[in-house]
């Protein structure tokens, strides 16, 4: 059975950073590309970032390019979002969401993680 | 950027009724189309794939048709499980993937 577990979301004041962590489990981690998505209250979807299989290739969505790094481990099926310069309007829940062979399509995503950014 | 624009924003109907839902994207994005569900409280899930292609385990009653820069998702008899929020997304041309806002289809 797949598994995506995020964790790391919390409390931040602007400024500040932080890193969510989304543990894989029950596919073939290293095979597989992997994405961030997020939703702030009460809004849609927003893609944030995109990591290749081998961790080679990376893209962002412009409203977070130069502030979050995405990576991964494959020695621990572990992709990362290092945040950081937070701002109030990256107060969302973050998706962690494996794509299938075709890029850019989601078959899993985890059950997400609430990041709040407030003074 | 691709801009996906879904209609209409809210769709109001009663178990048993046929919806329709509708996604234009602002320039062609081929057949690589995606509709997703979201129910409140949870992640969502991926339903429709390749404009038409059903995931794994998505009942019959729901068909997406399209392609090019118009796309519909059809419920065909609304079950009370199917009440949520649709999303349409592109994969054509990215960076970025993009969304549509969102349709909510609520219970009459």
């Amino acid at each position: 059975e797949v598994q995506l577990l995020e964790s790391g979301g919390s409390l931040v004041q602007p400024g500040g950073s932080l890193r969510l962590s989304c543990a894989a489990s029950g596919f073939p981690f290293d095979n597989y590309a992997l994405s961030w998505v997020r939703q702030a209250p009460g809004k849609g979807l927003e893609w944030v970032s995109h990591i290749s299989d081998s961790g080679d290739e990376t893209y962002y969505a412009d409203s977070v390019e130069g502030r979050f790094t995405v990576s991964r481990d494959n020695s621990k099926n572990t992709v990362f979002l290092q945040m950081n310069t937070l701002r109030v309007e990256d107060t969302a829940i973050y998706y962690c969401a494996k794509e299938v062979q075709q890029v850019g399509l989601f078959d899993y995503w985890g059950q997400g993680i609430l990041v709040t950014v407030s003074s | 950027e691709i801009v996906l624009t879904q209609s209409p924003a809210t769709l109001s109907l009663s178990p048993g009724e046929r919806a329709t839902l509708s996604c234009r994207a602002s320039q062609s994005v081929s057949s690589y189309l995606a509709w997703y569900q979201q129910k409140p409280g949870q992640a969502p899930r991926l339903l429709i794939y390749d404009a038409s292609v059903r995931a794994a385990g998505v009942p019959a009653r729901f068909r997406g048709s399209g392609s090019g820069t118009d796309f519909t998702l059809t419920i065909s008899s609304l079950e009370p499980e199917d009440f949520a929020v649709y999303y349409c997304q592109q994969r054509s041309t990215w960076p970025p993937f993009t969304f549509g806002q969102g349709t909510k289809l609520e219970t009459k």
